[in-house]
């Protein structure tokens, strides 16, 4: 079966370290991926997507970066972290074909102190 | 460019009564999917309901049901019998097919169901 893992599940960090975020999909290959962040008590802002390797569309300019280093790997990383990253990271990916919409990862809950 | 609005940023609704949450978009596209997404506490995305532009036919789903203007570009999305475990967030998205499929969603409703 195809299933979706994100980690960490919490991250506090301090302004200025760096950040990575790790999703990864399995029981598919070459699938579209997706960074999302969710801000309190809003909707869902589309970061980054993939659809192959090494391939990274960013939708908003930002202190973000995303990579792809393996076929079912995403990671969204910061040099160097602001108070505006906090947030809730969700990592999503589309299934065979987008009729079945999206499945999304279970979320990353990131405060920057 | 795609947009998705639902201008109801809270709704509330008696327990067995229904209700509806509006959504509107905009795109330059003809073919694309609309969809709705539930986020309970546990804040896991869960998939509701879709519709296929190019149908028109509304979609259901047991008590979930959409009424789709394709014209108008609304996509409301009906509960009926409201039960507690309803309460979540309400997010309305929609997909363009293209190779990259990207999907934008709405701000969110925030619904609360009361006994």
């Amino acid at each position: 079966s195809q299933t979706i893992h994100q980690w960490p599940a919490t991250l506090v960090q301090p302004v200025g370290s760096p950040l990575s975020l790790e999703c990864t999909v399995e029981g598919t290959s070459n699938p579209n991926l997706y960074w999302y962040r969710q801000a309190a008590g809003r909707g869902l802002q589309l970061l980054f997507y993939s659809v192959g390797i090494g391939q990274i569309s960013s939708e908003v300019p930002q202190n973000l970066s995303a990579s792809r280093p393996q076929d079912r790997q995403f990671i969204l990383s910061s040099k160097k972290l602001l108070l505006s990253d906090s947030g809730f990271y969700l990592c999503a990916w589309r299934g065979d074909s987008l009729f079945y919409g999206y499945t999304f990862g279970s979320g990353t809950r990131l405060t920057v102190v | 460019a795609q947009t998705v609005t639902q201008s109801q940023p809270e709704m509330s609704v008696q327990e067995a009564e229904t209700v509806t949450l509006s959504c509107t978009y905009d795109t330059s596209e003809s073919d694309y999917y609309l969809f709705w997404y539930k986020q309970p506490p546990s804040r896991q995305m869960i998939l509701v309901i879709r519709q296929e532009a190019y149908k028109q036919q509304n979609a259901t789903e047991n008590r979930f049901s959409v009424n789709f203007q394709k014209a108008a570009k609304s996509f409301s999305l009906k509960i009926s019998d409201s039960q507690l475990g309803d309460a979540a967030m309400y997010f309305c998205a929609q997909g363009e097919k293209t190779s990259y499929d990207k999907v934008i969603f709405g701000p969110g409703t925030s619904l609360s169901v009361i006994p």
